[in-house]
């Protein structure tokens, strides 16, 4: 069974830092570009990083770029997303997605004080 | 950035009635190796998205045959043949060839 299972989230203040772990179960995790996409609260979705197979490319969408690092480990099967400098604007509901294929159920991060 | 365009935003539809959904992209979704990379989404209440069809027109598995995808280049269409209680929820649009990739508003089905 394909399984998805995100860890991390909670409610952190603004400036502070998360780390989100994605573990990755029941297919071949290194065959897949790994995605982050969020959901605010009552609106749509958006991509927020993600990284090729190997590791070597990863892009991010303009409002995370240099606060937010994806990274993973396929010998471990885990997807990670690195959040620093956290804002208001970042509160969402966090998914991990093997390409759009599978995904994992949210997890969410509230930033405020 | 590419912008996704669906329309209508909200669909009301009777149970057992077709419905159709319109995505639109501003650059085309058109690669060098012959595919045209435009996902559609389907994200009920409360659940994670589930991807119903990508590459334009090929159906997950498990996705009813009653979902159909059509289109080409910027121009994209999603059918449900006869609307099922099952089907409520918002369906999104996607691309995944231009970075950043980028999601249409989503359009929320309802039963009349």
């Amino acid at each position: 069974e394909v399984q998805l299972v995100e860890s991390g989230g909670g409610l952190v203040q603004p400036g502070g830092s998360l780390r989100l772990s994605c573990a990755a179960s029941g297919f071949t995790f290194s065959g897949f570009w790994m995605n982050w996409l969020r959901q605010a609260p009552g609106k749509g979705l958006e991509w927020v990083a993600n990284i090729n197979q190997d590791g070597t490319l990863k892009f991010y969408v303009d409002s995370v770029k240099g606060r937010f690092t994806i990274s993973r480990d396929n010998a471990d099967n885990s997807l990670f997303l690195q959040m620093n400098s956290l804002r208001a604007e970042d509160t969402a509901v966090y998914y991990c997605a093997a390409g759009l294929a599978h995904w994992a159920q949210g997890t969410l991060v509230t930033v405020s004080s | 950035d590419v912008v996704v365009t669906q329309s209508p935003l909200s669909l009301p539809v009777t149970l057992g009635q077709p419905a159709s959904i319109s995505c639109r992209s501003s650059q085309s979704l058109v690669s060098s190796d012959g595919n045209t990379y435009l996902i559609w989404l389907h994200q009920r209440p409360g659940q994670s998205p589930r991807r119903l069809i990508y590459f334009v027109s090929n159906r997950d598995s498990g996705v009813p045959d009653r979902f159909s995808g059509s289109g080409s280049g910027t121009d994209f269409t999603l059918k449900i043949s006869r609307v099922e209680a099952e089907d409520v929820g918002v369906y999104y649009c996607t691309q995944v060839i231009h970075w950043p990739h980028t999601f249409g508003q989503g359009t929320k089905l309802e039963i009349k």
